[in-house]
């Protein structure tokens, strides 16, 4: 059972290209979630989406786009990367309960030059 | 909104010392209470959880936390750490009547020492 699956894991990006991060779970989960850890910071919600074809915006969604056409998978786009994009990008899910714990992916560095 | 406030970014603690990692939150509605482990270069895994009942959870690896609802805090524990306890650890709190919006703390960077 592989839980959480993120890719790619490391990647590194010129200012102003475009990427998609891609995250897929296989334990039939409702909700996912993107996330953003940066140093000090704790982790930033992006996007979350509640069920296939749903997507809503978390508390950074401001230069990312996500889609979630299939319920196991949830993508994550940068459309014009830019240096404060720099971080590490985590992926979760979760049964549609809140006192079920989210499970978390490995994450994806992402460094933009 | 909810809020959650770690007082400490880090704490070194020498190995087989007790260890008390503090963590309050702010709400205006009822949340369940959550502390994550994080290892290096890996995702977050859930050390205990506490959903209602009695407030002291215990949680894996010898971790236990404790619920003070008039403090509005959440405290994490071990009485006798080891060397690879050595990890960040995250408090987070969500409302208890959605799973949309889980708040992380800042995080505690606990480094055990020989």
């Amino acid at each position: 059972n592989a839980g959480v699956t993120q890719t790619p894991k490391f990647r590194v990006l010129k200012t102003g290209q475009s990427m998609t991060l891609l995250c897929a779970q296989d334990m039939n989960h409702e909700y996912m979630y993107w996330y953003r850890q940066d140093p000090g910071m704790g982790l930033r919600l992006i996007h979350y989406s509640v069920g296939e074809g749903t997507t809503a915006k978390g508390e950074v969604p401001d230069g990312y786009n996500v889609s979630r056409l299939k319920k196991q998978n949830f993508l994550l786009g940068l459309e014009s990367a830019a240096p404060s994009q720099t971080s590490v990008y985590f992926c979760a899910s979760t049964l549609s309960s809140s006192n079920q714990p989210q499970h978390f992916g490995d994450g994806t560095r992402l460094s933009i030059l | 909104a909810q809020s959650v406030t770690q007082l400490d970014s880090q704490v070194p603690v020498f190995e087989e010392a007790p260890v008390e990692l503090r963590c309050n939150y702010s709400s205006s509605v009822s949340v369940y209470l959550f502390w994550y482990v994080q290892y290096p270069n890996q995702g977050l895994q859930l050390l205990l959880k506490y959903l209602s009942g009695s407030t002291l959870v215990k949680g894996i690896n010898g971790f236990e936390a404790e619920f003070n609802k008039s403090q509005t805090s959440f405290h994490l524990r071990k009485p006798s750490v080891h060397i690879s306890d050595t990890a960040e650890y995250f408090c987070a709190v969500i409302p208890s009547g959605s799973a949309r919006q889980l708040t992380f703390g800042s995080g505690t960077q606990l480094t055990v020492l020989p």
